[in-house]
C-alpha cells in the first residue's frame, strides 16, 4: 500500500516560518500535494508540485521535494493566524490521492 | 461555480436508520470521490466513480454501505442499517482528473454523521 507520514503538531508564533514535513512511500507518484483543512470545512488545495521538480515557490507557500529520500515539506513564511489549521499532504498514484494524517498548525500571538 | 456542495451538513440518526448523503459535483468534472474521515484513521477513500460508474469500490466498509452516481451531477452515498462506529465527516469530492493526469480534487464541506 502507499503511506504517507507527517507530524501531528506544529506551534509556531506569528511572523514566524512554519515548515511542515512529509514523508510518502510510493517512488512512482507523478504529484505530490499540500491540502488545507480549516474547521469544519472541506479540504482546499494549496499547493502541489510536479515530481520532477525539487522546488514550488506560490507567494508565501514554497514546496520542497527531495525524491531520492521521499520527503517533501511545506514552508509557510510570515505566518498569520489566519494559517491556523491542519495540513495535508498527498501523494497521487493511479487515479487515487493517499493522504497523510495531517499536521495541525497552530500559530500563537 | 459554487464547488461541490454536500447535504445535509449534519445528520442525527440512531442506530439501525437509514442514512442518505448527497453530493453535487461541480459542473464538467467526470471523477467523483467518497472520502471518510475519523480521528483514528484519518481519511479514507470509499469509492471513486469515473462518468458515473464505479470504478473502484475497495474501500466500502462493508455490505451496509452502497453508493450511486445516476447521473453526472449527483451522487449519493446510504449506509443501511446504521451503526455508531459509521460515526465520522464524509467528504465528496470531485475532479476532471482522468488518472493520468494532475489529480486536483476539489472538496464539499462534508457530512457529519453522528449515528447514536
Amino acid at each position: 500500500g502507499e503511506d504517507v507520514e507527517q507530524s501531528l503538531f506544529l506551534s509556531v508564533r506569528e511572523g514566524d516560518s512554519s515548515v511542515i514535513n512529509c514523508t510518502y512511500t510510493d517512488s512512482s507518484s507523478t504529484y505530490l500535494y499540500w491540502y488545507k483543512q480549516e474547521p469544519g470545512a472541506g479540504l482546499q488545495l494549496l499547493t502541489y508540485i510536479f515530481s520532477n521538480m525539487d522546488m514550488k515557490q506560490d507567494q508565501r507557500l514554497t514546496v520542497l521535494l527531495n525524491k531520492k529520500d521521499k520527503h517533501l515539506s511545506l514552508r509557510i513564511a510570515d505566518t498569520q493566524t489566519g494559517d491556523s489549521a491542519i495540513y495535508f499532504c498527498a501523494e497521487s498514484y493511479d487515479y487515487k490521492l493517499s493522504f497523510g494524517a495531517g499536521t495541525t498548525v497552530t500559530v500563537r500571538a | 461555480d459554487a464547488g461541490v456542495i454536500q447535504s445535509p451538513r449534519h445528520e442525527v440518526t440512531e442506530m439501525g436508520q437509514e442514512v442518505t448523503l448527497r453530493c453535487k459535483p461541480i459542473s464538467g468534472h467526470n471523477s467523483l470521490f467518497w472520502y471518510r474521515q475519523t480521528m483514528m484513521r484519518g481519511l479514507e477513500l470509499l469509492i471513486y466513480f469515473n462518468n458515473n460508474v464505479p470504478i473502484d469500490d475497495s474501500g466500502m466498509p462493508e455490505d451496509r454501505f452502497s453508493a450511486k452516481m445516476p447521473n453526472a451531477s449527483f451522487s449519493t452515498l446510504k449506509i443501511q442499517p446504521s451503526e455508531p462506529r459509521d460515526s465520522a465527516v464524509y467528504f465528496c469530492a470531485s475532479s476532471s482528473g482522468t488518472g493520468a493526469t494532475n489529480e486536483k480534487l476539489f472538496f464539499g464541506s462534508g457530512t457529519q454523521l453522528s449515528v447514536l
